[in-house]
């Protein structure tokens, strides 16, 4: 079955470490999206690419980097610089120009700090 | 003018009861407007969407309402039941561009 891919489902930082957080896809889609879920505040977007070694800042990118060097992957690095890392991140992805277009999330990591 | 206003952030009813989730935008170059349902701990999922060209679509028991004059579109669920208590997303976008989040309702439907 197609779909997205992330992992883990639950991550644990320590002060002043980077982590990486892994989505694949395997839709073919050429557009993926990160965001961030706190509770009452919606989705954020954190970085967005449309297309393979491409890729833009969203509204809260600072403390935040990724990469598109594959199409099926988009990985999210939470840099040390990133203040108040605790929340459910979400990996999108998507097809634009498609009849049904829309996005395809992936089921979450949850990112704590201790 | 890229914002989308959802409302209300919170909604409770008793089953089979019709709950209307509302959102407005200002920008006229939208095209697409896609409802989605979350689940605690889960990611998103598309339920409906809508294009501008008609003012309403029905997919079981869930129907957009859209008005382009007033820039504004809604979500009813008809027949609500406690297993639709999730939190819905309403967004927007030019065809292909990114998506326009709003700020979520949680929905309650009481049995």
């Amino acid at each position: 079955d197609g779909g997205i891919t992330q992992s883990p489902k639950y991550l644990f930082r320590k002060e002043g470490q980077n982590v990486t957080l892994s989505c694949e896809q395997n839709l073919n889609h050429d557009a993926m999206y990160w965001y961030r879920q706190d509770p009452g505040q919606g989705l954020r977007l954190i970085y967005y690419s449309q297309i393979v070694n491409d890729f833009q800042k969203g509204d809260i990118a600072e403390g935040y980097s990724v990469s598109r060097e594959k199409k099926e992957s988009f990985p999210l690095t939470v840099t040390s610089a990133q203040k108040n890392p605790t929340a459910f991140y979400l990996c999108a992805s998507s097809e634009p120009g498609q009849d049904n277009y829309g996005y395809t999330f992936g089921s979450g990591t949850r990112l704590t700090v201790v | 003018q890229q914002q989308v206003k959802q409302s209300p952030q919170s909604l409770i009813v008793q089953k089979g009861g019709i709950p209307i989730i509302n959102c407005a935008y200002e920008n006229t170059a939208f095209d697409y407007f896609p409802w989605y349902q979350q689940f605690p701990g889960k990611g998103p999922a598309l339920l409906i969407a809508i294009r501008p060209d008609v003012s309403e679509k029905k997919e079981g028991r869930f129907t957009i309402s859209f008005n382009k004059s007033a820039k504004q579109f809604s979500l009813h669920i008809m027949d609500s039941q406690p297993g639709d208590s999730a939190t819905y997303f309403c967004a927007a976008s030019n065809w292909g561009g990114k998506l326009i989040f709003g700020q979520g309702t949680e929905l309650s439907v009481k049995p």
